[in-house]
Parts: structure tokens; C-alpha cells; sequence
């Protein structure tokens, strides 16, 4: 399907390792963004990008990178990892005025 | 300081019956209103918006009412569905800004 895909599904990390997440849309969207859900918390913005080679800081930034090198893609980076960023994080895109569209998340545990 | 406030995390309604799920907020800049639902293990899902300059946004089922002097919305589901079981999350925008805002969600329960 057409939309916002994002990889990996799960993941495990131990406290302390480097990974990197993937978004990908291709619905030419502009605006794409990184959050967070936690129990009880809602969905918090990591970071943004508001069109390609830019990146700005959302509500919950520390310990996380982003890079936007291409339009289609976004990625989250976290340096070392730690418990802390146990979390579900989802990707989204949007054109404009429209709503944003969400991929189906990556569930991320750090032991 | 939460900005988006759904103080009701669950609700439970009976099929056919009407659904009424609230969102407060604090901040009078917000001028644009959205519902997101979001199934276990899934993305949430664009379901309505409403702009500050309107009261009510009806599409199917679904009615967004919005009282910007109570700084407060409401979803109305008309008849609930058994499939309408989901987290329902209120969101606002700044025409100034980029993100949305979310509420901490309120998970809906429709009982056949």
C-alpha cells in the first residue's frame, strides 16, 4: 500500500547501542515528523522536517538525531540508546494543509 | 502543562448508542482541530477536523463539535459500531505552527 512505511517493525536494543529508524513515504509530502507514544502519554513530537535538508526540535528532542537527506525518507537516530526511550515511535507526513498520515510504528525495547 | 486535555481515558457504550468522546484545551492560539482513532498495533488514522471559524463538522457517523469560548470539542459517533472500539485521540494546531498537539487519548469500548 501506498503510504508511510516504516522499518523496522520491532526491535530490541541493549542500553547503550546505536540504531537507526527509517521512514519512508511516497506521497511527496513536504512535512514529515517523529513521535513518540508512551502509556498514558499520547503521542509527543521527537522532531520535524518541513521539506528536504531541514530538521527542527519537537517537544521531546534530548538523546535523539534526525537527518531528512532525501524528500521521501526521515530518519531517527539514537546514539545510546537507554531505557528511557522504550517506547512506540511513529512516522508521519503531510501536504500542506492536510492532515498527517502515520505509518504503523516501531515498538522499541532497551534493556 | 498539557495544552490538550481528554480526562476521560476510557468509555464504554452500548451498540446503537451515541458516543460522546470530550477534549479540552488551554491554548487560545489553537485554531485547527483534528480526531484521530488508532487500532492496537496500528497507526492512528485521520477521522475529522473542524477550523475555529466553524462550530460543527459532520461527516457520516461522525460530528465534531467545537465551543471556542469553553476551549472545548467534542466527537459525537451516531450509531456506535462494534468496530468503532479504538483509541481516539483529540489533536489541535497553531495556524502559526506546524505540529499537532495531542491529547493523551480516550479508548472507546462499543459493546454488541
Amino acid at each position: 500500500n501506498a503510504g508511510v512505511t516504516q522499518t523496522p517493525k520491532f526491535r530490541v536494543l541493549k542500553t547503550g547501542q546505536s540504531m537507526t529508524l527509517l521512514c519512508a513515504q511516497d506521497m511527496n509530502h513536504e512535512y514529515m515528523y517523529w513521535y513518540r507514544q508512551d502509556p498514558g502519554m499520547g503521542l509527543r513530537l521527537i522532531h520535524y522536517s518541513v521539506g528536504e535538508g531541514t530538521t527542527a526540535k519537537g517537544e521531546v528532542p534530548d538523546g535523539y538525531n534526525v537527518s531528512r537527506l532525501k524528500k521521501q525518507n526521515f530518519l531517527l537516530g539514537l546514539e545510546s540508546a537507554a531505557p528511557s526511550q522504550t517506547s512506540v515511535y511513529f512516522c508521519a507526513s503531510r501536504w500542506g494543509g492536510q492532515p498527517q498520515h502515520f505509518g504503523d510504528g516501531t515498538r522499541l525495547s532497551i534493556l | 502543562d498539557q495544552q490538550v486535555k481528554q480526562n476521560s481515558p476510557s468509555l464504554s457504550v452500548q451498540e446503537g448508542r451515541i458516543s460522546i468522546l470530550n477534549c479540552d484545551y488551554t491554548n487560545s492560539m489553537f485554531d485547527y482541530f483534528l480526531w484521530y482513532k488508532k487500532y492496537p498495533a496500528e497507526g492512528p488514522t485521520f477521522l475529522i477536523s473542524i477550523s475555529s471559524i466553524k462550530d460543527k463538522n459532520e461527516d457520516g457517523r461522525f460530528t465534531v463539535f467545537l465551543n471556542k469560548s469553553a476551549k472545548h470539542l467534542s466527537l459525537h459517533i451516531v450509531p456506535s459500531q462494534p468496530g468503532d472500539s479504538a483509541v481516539y485521540f483529540c489533536a489541535a494546531k497553531a495556524q502559526a505552527g506546524t505540529a499537532l498537539i495531542f491529547g493523551k487519548g480516550t479508548t472507546l469500548s462499543v459493546s454488541s
